[in-house]
Protein backbone atom coordinates (compact mmCIF):
# COMPACT_ATOMS: atom_id res chain seq x y z
CA UNK A 1 0.00 0.00 0.00
CA UNK A 2 1.44 3.32 -1.15
CA UNK A 3 1.77 5.74 1.76
CA UNK A 4 2.72 8.58 -0.46
CA UNK A 5 1.11 8.80 -3.60
CA UNK A 6 2.01 11.20 -7.00
CA UNK A 7 -1.21 10.39 -8.82
CA UNK A 8 -0.12 12.09 -12.04
CA UNK A 9 2.39 10.16 -13.54
CA UNK A 10 3.42 12.94 -16.26
CA UNK A 11 2.36 16.75 -16.46
CA UNK A 12 3.12 19.47 -19.52
CA UNK A 13 3.53 23.22 -19.01
CA UNK A 14 4.41 25.93 -21.33
CA UNK A 15 7.22 27.94 -20.85
CA UNK A 16 6.96 30.44 -18.09
CA UNK A 17 3.49 29.10 -16.96
CA UNK A 18 2.95 27.50 -13.59
CA UNK A 19 3.93 24.05 -12.44
CA UNK A 20 1.92 22.50 -9.96
CA UNK A 21 2.80 18.81 -9.04
CA UNK A 22 0.80 17.41 -6.25
CA UNK A 23 1.27 15.02 -3.68
CA UNK A 24 -0.71 12.87 -0.80
CA UNK A 25 0.11 10.65 1.59
CA UNK A 26 -1.74 8.57 4.06
CA UNK A 27 0.21 8.46 7.17
CA UNK A 28 -0.88 11.09 9.63
CA UNK A 29 1.89 10.88 11.62
CA UNK A 30 4.41 11.82 8.41
CA UNK A 31 6.35 14.97 10.03
CA UNK A 32 8.77 15.97 7.28
CA UNK A 33 8.23 16.52 4.01
CA UNK A 34 10.80 16.78 0.74
CA UNK A 35 10.52 17.13 -3.33
CA UNK A 36 13.41 15.72 -5.22
CA UNK A 37 14.45 16.64 -8.65
CA UNK A 38 15.93 13.90 -10.52
CA UNK A 39 17.38 13.85 -14.87
CA UNK A 40 18.08 10.81 -16.64
CA UNK A 41 20.77 8.90 -15.74
CA UNK A 42 21.26 10.88 -12.88
CA UNK A 43 20.56 10.26 -8.58
CA UNK A 44 17.97 12.73 -7.46
CA UNK A 45 18.52 16.22 -5.86
CA UNK A 46 17.35 17.73 -3.28
CA UNK A 47 14.87 20.81 -4.31
CA UNK A 48 12.80 21.95 -1.23
CA UNK A 49 11.82 20.95 2.38
CA UNK A 50 8.58 21.79 4.68
CA UNK A 51 8.29 20.67 8.48
CA UNK A 52 4.38 19.16 9.80
CA UNK A 53 4.62 22.79 11.66
CA UNK A 54 4.57 25.08 8.45
CA UNK A 55 2.30 25.23 5.47
CA UNK A 56 4.43 27.12 3.90
CA UNK A 57 8.12 27.35 2.30
CA UNK A 58 9.53 29.07 -0.21
CA UNK A 59 13.19 29.42 -2.03
CA UNK A 60 13.06 31.22 -5.21
CA UNK A 61 11.01 30.08 -7.97
CA UNK A 62 9.58 26.85 -5.64
CA UNK A 63 7.10 27.11 -3.30
CA UNK A 64 5.77 24.15 -1.11
CA UNK A 65 2.36 24.24 0.29
CA UNK A 66 1.44 21.75 3.15
CA UNK A 67 -2.38 20.68 3.97
CA UNK A 68 -2.14 18.43 6.35
CA UNK A 69 -5.74 18.31 7.01
CA UNK A 70 -6.41 17.07 3.52
CA UNK A 71 -2.79 15.35 3.80
CA UNK A 72 -1.54 16.87 1.05
CA UNK A 73 1.04 18.43 -0.34
CA UNK A 74 2.42 20.69 -3.48
CA UNK A 75 5.19 21.82 -5.45
CA UNK A 76 4.60 25.24 -7.38
CA UNK A 77 7.42 26.12 -9.46
CA UNK A 78 6.79 29.40 -11.10
CA UNK A 79 8.21 30.66 -13.46
CA UNK A 80 8.48 27.14 -15.19
CA UNK A 81 12.17 26.72 -17.81
CA UNK A 82 12.76 23.88 -19.75
CA UNK A 83 15.48 23.03 -17.82
CA UNK A 84 12.65 22.25 -14.81
CA UNK A 85 12.46 19.15 -17.04
CA UNK A 86 12.76 16.04 -14.90
CA UNK A 87 11.26 13.35 -12.86
CA UNK A 88 9.91 15.26 -9.13
CA UNK A 89 9.62 12.97 -6.38
CA UNK A 90 7.83 13.86 -3.28
CA UNK A 91 9.42 11.80 0.07
CA UNK A 92 7.88 12.26 3.54
CA UNK A 93 9.89 11.39 6.90
CA UNK A 94 8.45 9.55 10.31
CA UNK A 95 11.41 10.63 12.11
CA UNK A 96 11.92 14.73 11.38
CA UNK A 97 14.23 15.87 8.94
CA UNK A 98 16.64 12.64 9.99
CA UNK A 99 14.48 10.03 9.58
CA UNK A 100 13.99 7.71 6.74
CA UNK A 101 12.26 8.85 3.56
CA UNK A 102 9.41 7.11 1.77
CA UNK A 103 9.09 8.09 -1.96
CA UNK A 104 5.90 8.50 -4.01
CA UNK A 105 6.59 7.33 -7.98
CA UNK A 106 7.28 10.10 -9.28
CA UNK A 107 5.60 12.99 -11.90
CA UNK A 108 7.54 13.52 -14.57
CA UNK A 109 7.49 17.15 -15.58
CA UNK A 110 8.03 18.56 -19.34
CA UNK A 111 8.00 22.56 -19.99
CA UNK A 112 7.95 23.26 -23.37
CA UNK A 113 9.50 26.39 -24.78
CA UNK B 1 32.68 19.76 -2.90
CA UNK B 2 32.81 16.33 -4.44
CA UNK B 3 28.93 14.26 -4.23
CA UNK B 4 28.45 10.49 -3.65
CA UNK B 5 30.75 8.41 -6.06
CA UNK B 6 29.04 4.95 -6.90
CA UNK B 7 30.62 2.27 -9.48
CA UNK B 8 30.17 0.68 -11.63
CA UNK B 9 27.38 3.06 -13.55
CA UNK B 10 26.30 -0.05 -14.82
CA UNK B 11 26.64 -3.94 -14.66
CA UNK B 12 25.11 -6.94 -17.09
CA UNK B 13 25.32 -10.19 -15.43
CA UNK B 14 23.22 -13.76 -16.02
CA UNK B 15 21.15 -14.74 -13.18
CA UNK B 16 22.78 -16.82 -10.38
CA UNK B 17 25.73 -15.08 -10.55
CA UNK B 18 27.22 -12.48 -7.31
CA UNK B 19 27.69 -8.84 -8.15
CA UNK B 20 29.05 -6.11 -5.87
CA UNK B 21 28.21 -2.48 -5.59
CA UNK B 22 30.52 0.08 -4.24
CA UNK B 23 29.49 4.02 -2.83
CA UNK B 24 31.73 6.52 -1.58
CA UNK B 25 29.68 9.20 0.40
CA UNK B 26 30.31 12.68 0.61
CA UNK B 27 33.19 13.25 3.11
CA UNK B 28 32.38 13.81 6.16
CA UNK B 29 28.47 12.55 6.31
CA UNK B 30 27.66 9.91 8.50
CA UNK B 31 24.73 8.70 7.17
CA UNK B 32 24.67 6.13 4.00
CA UNK B 33 21.74 4.62 2.52
CA UNK B 34 21.28 2.28 0.10
CA UNK B 35 18.02 1.97 -2.09
CA UNK B 36 16.62 0.45 -5.15
CA UNK B 37 14.42 1.86 -7.68
CA UNK B 38 12.53 -0.26 -10.26
CA UNK B 39 11.26 1.13 -13.42
CA UNK B 40 8.49 3.60 -13.09
CA UNK B 41 8.51 3.73 -9.48
CA UNK B 42 10.41 6.03 -6.44
CA UNK B 43 13.28 4.90 -4.46
CA UNK B 44 12.86 2.59 -1.89
CA UNK B 45 15.10 2.04 1.35
CA UNK B 46 16.88 -1.17 1.35
CA UNK B 47 19.63 -0.29 4.45
CA UNK B 48 20.61 2.79 6.41
CA UNK B 49 24.10 2.84 8.17
CA UNK B 50 25.25 5.64 10.80
CA UNK B 51 29.05 5.54 11.00
CA UNK B 52 29.64 1.75 10.58
CA UNK B 53 26.77 0.46 12.16
CA UNK B 54 23.44 -0.68 10.32
CA UNK B 55 20.97 1.00 12.12
CA UNK B 56 17.71 -0.38 9.57
CA UNK B 57 18.54 -3.30 7.71
CA UNK B 58 14.26 -4.43 7.77
CA UNK B 59 13.65 -3.93 3.98
CA UNK B 60 17.12 -6.19 2.45
CA UNK B 61 16.53 -9.07 1.87
CA UNK B 62 18.85 -10.81 3.76
CA UNK B 63 18.86 -14.82 1.56
CA UNK B 64 20.95 -13.11 -0.91
CA UNK B 65 21.31 -8.95 -0.45
CA UNK B 66 24.30 -8.36 2.27
CA UNK B 67 26.34 -5.07 2.85
CA UNK B 68 29.00 -3.68 4.74
CA UNK B 69 30.27 -0.11 5.74
CA UNK B 70 33.79 -1.06 6.84
CA UNK B 71 35.34 2.24 9.27
CA UNK B 72 32.06 4.00 8.76
CA UNK B 73 33.40 5.45 4.98
CA UNK B 74 32.88 3.44 1.75
CA UNK B 75 29.77 0.80 1.86
CA UNK B 76 29.49 -2.26 -0.49
CA UNK B 77 26.23 -3.97 -1.55
CA UNK B 78 26.17 -7.18 -2.88
CA UNK B 79 24.17 -9.84 -4.63
CA UNK B 80 24.34 -13.47 -4.23
CA UNK B 81 23.13 -15.15 -6.34
CA UNK B 82 21.30 -12.36 -8.61
CA UNK B 83 17.74 -13.50 -9.79
CA UNK B 84 15.82 -11.59 -12.63
CA UNK B 85 13.72 -9.72 -10.56
CA UNK B 86 16.85 -7.99 -8.98
CA UNK B 87 17.05 -5.84 -12.00
CA UNK B 88 16.87 -2.07 -10.93
CA UNK B 89 19.20 1.16 -10.37
CA UNK B 90 20.52 0.76 -7.14
CA UNK B 91 21.16 3.95 -5.60
CA UNK B 92 23.83 5.51 -2.68
CA UNK B 93 22.70 8.12 -0.30
CA UNK B 94 24.22 9.86 2.44
CA UNK B 95 23.28 12.75 4.86
CA UNK B 96 25.44 14.81 7.76
CA UNK B 97 24.26 17.58 9.29
CA UNK B 98 25.12 20.83 7.83
CA UNK B 99 24.74 23.67 10.78
CA UNK B 100 21.72 25.11 10.39
CA UNK B 101 20.20 23.14 7.65
CA UNK B 102 17.67 20.26 6.93
CA UNK B 103 19.57 16.59 6.81
CA UNK B 104 18.53 15.90 3.64
CA UNK B 105 20.08 13.25 1.56
CA UNK B 106 22.30 13.69 -1.14
CA UNK B 107 22.17 10.59 -4.32
CA UNK B 108 25.11 9.01 -6.54
CA UNK B 109 23.81 8.50 -9.64
CA UNK B 110 23.42 4.96 -9.00
CA UNK B 111 24.27 1.57 -10.70
CA UNK B 112 22.17 0.17 -12.80
CA UNK B 113 22.04 -3.36 -13.02
CA UNK B 114 20.57 -6.03 -15.54
CA UNK B 115 20.40 -9.65 -15.00
CA UNK B 116 19.77 -11.68 -17.87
Amino acid sequence: DQQVKQNSPSLSVQEGRISILNCDYTNSMFDYFLWYKKYPAEGPTFLISISSIKDKNEDGRFTVFLNKSAKHLSLHIVPSQPGDSAVYFCAASLGGSQGNLIFGKGTKLSVKP
Amino acid sequence: EAGVVQSPRYKIIEKKQPVAFWCNPISGHNTLYWYLQNLGQGPELLIRYENEEAVDDSQLPKDRFSAERLKGVDSTLKIQPAELGDSAVYLCASSGRLAGGPNEQFFGPGTRLTVL
